[in-house]
């Protein structure tokens, strides 16, 4: 199993542009998150879903969309990139009968310029 | 609302000193989670310890040990006879609501640990 991935792990944007960061876990999991980490802020939650077709927003959401057609994939939009969104996006998963055991993945380091 | 507070921001010691790092919650819930990951410098999350609220025992795993105080709402964990490689910001992090899943991490306090 490769877990938790995610990709890019670094990317550059300028202010205004769009992308998608990807995650994908290979676990079967119902659950999965995104959570931004920012310095002295510790991970903050954006959005969360809780199986194929159900999301909802986390404590950040604003500048974020996410969608679920899939168990496996939970890309996380950026519409139109601003300075604020520079930092290390983290995805996570788990079982809907076992969340506290939350499997994390590596990380992608955003910066908007 | 659900809170997790780490009041030491950085932290230094010597090689083999002992360390503690400090967390206090705070949740309505009766039922919750709390946690312990490692970040090294490499920036990935290392889960560490997970330790329901039922479930006041101490837990000791080598040289890390933890403390979970109800009557306190803190989750303190101390690495004994410190090393180099413990070098890293460690971040509690407390779950609850409908699934448990959503996590509230404390900010996190990074530790150096010096040769």
């Amino acid at each position: 199993n490769a877990g938790v991935t995610q990709t890019p792990k670094f990317q550059v944007l300028k202010t205004g542009q769009s992308m998608t960061l990807q995650c994908a876990q290979d676990m079967n999991h119902e659950y999965m998150s995104w959570y931004r980490q920012d310095p002295g802020m510790g991970l903050r939650l954006i959005h969360y879903s809780v199986g194929a077709g159900i999301t909802d927003q986390g404590e950040v959401p604003n500048g974020y969309n996410v969608s679920r057609s899939t168990t496996e994939d939970f890309p996380l939009r950026l519409l139109s990139a601003a300075p604020s969104q520079t930092s290390v996006y983290f995805c996570a998963s788990s079982e809907t009968l076992r969340p506290y055991e939350q499997y994390f993945g590596p990380g992608t380091r955003l910066t908007v310029t | 609302a659900q809170k997790v507070t780490q009041a030491q921001t950085e932290i230094s010691v010597v090689e083999k000193e002992d360390v503690t790092l400090d967390c206090v919650y705070e949740t309505r819930d009766t039922t919750y989670y709390l946690f312990w990951y490692k970040q090294p410098p490499s920036g990935e999350l290392v889960f560490l310890i997970r330790r329901n609220s039922f479930d006041e025992q101490n837990e000791i795993s080598g040289r890390y040990s933890w403390n979970f105080q109800k009557s306190t709402s803190s989750f303190n964990f101390t690495i004994t006879a410190s090393q180099v490689v413990d070098s890293a910001v460690y971040f509690c992090a407390l779950s609850e609501g409908n699934y448990g899943q959503n996590f509230v991490f404390g900010p996190g306090t990074r530790l150096s640990v010096l040769p």
